[in-house]
């Protein structure tokens, strides 16, 4: 299957700080990657839509001013949380679909924050 | 009405049995449907998807899809311990987001 990394794979900060989260797809072009965040034991809740060279569609409750996503490249998109809170502590994670694929996701190791 | 539906177990099964996990979700335009598997602290990975009606077969792995009454299934034959893992059920909907359901937790006894 496609591949997809993501770095860091786990970041502790204080709070207050901003932490960028980097999701690269290895062997193929993605125009959408999604990120997703996961509490512990709960399943992934989608955030947002990246896309490239656009605005990313954030879901309905996600502060579009707090996790700033960009999708500057095929291969490259950030997830970048601002100000981050204890609250903010998760599992992020993010994904993508190789075009020339059938349709399922691929994902990348995943980040865990955790906010002092 | 939550838009994919699992038990969320625990299900525990003893070692070389049949392992059943169900799935239902809402959204009657749904086109593709997913299993991943997840340990405890990793990411996801793709088990088996399926988008036609009726049972595909990989392996261990069946997984079954019935469109009409919105629901999808994963059997996982001769169970190992390697097994035990969280199991999401994810839908493709009509308007192309996936979207996961809470996980199955399953427990295979040695």
């Amino acid at each position: 299957g496609a591949v997809v990394s993501q770095h860091p794979s786990w970041v502790i900060c204080k709070s207050g700080t901003s932490v960028k989260i980097e999701c690269r797809s290895l062997d193929f072009q993605a125009t959408t990657m999604f990120w997703y965040r996961q509490f512990p034991k709960q399943s992934l809740m989608l955030m947002a839509t990246s896309n490239e060279g656009s605005k990313a569609t954030y879901e309905q409750g996600v502060e579009k001013d707090k996790f700033l996503i960009n999708h500057a490249s095929l291969t490259l998109s950030t997830l970048t949380v601002t100000s981050a809170h204890p609250e903010d502590s998760s599992f992020y994670i993010c994904s993508a679909r190789d075009p020339d694929s059938t349709g399922e996701l691929f994902f990348g190791e995943g980040s865990r924050l955790t906010v002092l | 009405q939550k838009e994919v539906e699992q038990n969320s177990g625990p299900l525990s099964v003893p070692e070389g049995a049949i392992a059943s996990l169900n799935c239902t979700y809402s959204d009657r335009g749904s086109q593709s449907f997913f299993w991943y598997r997840q340990y405890s602290g990793k990411s996801p990975e793709l088990i088996m998807f399926i988008y036609s009606n009726g049972d595909k077969e990989d392996g261990r792995f069946t997984a079954q899809l019935n469109k009409a009454s919105q629901y999808v299934s994963l059997l996982i034959r001769d169970s190992q311990p390697s097994d035990s893992a969280t199991y999401l059920c994810a839908v493709r909907a009509s308007y192309d987001k996936v979207i996961f359901g809470p996980g199955t937790s399953l427990s295979v006894i040695p």
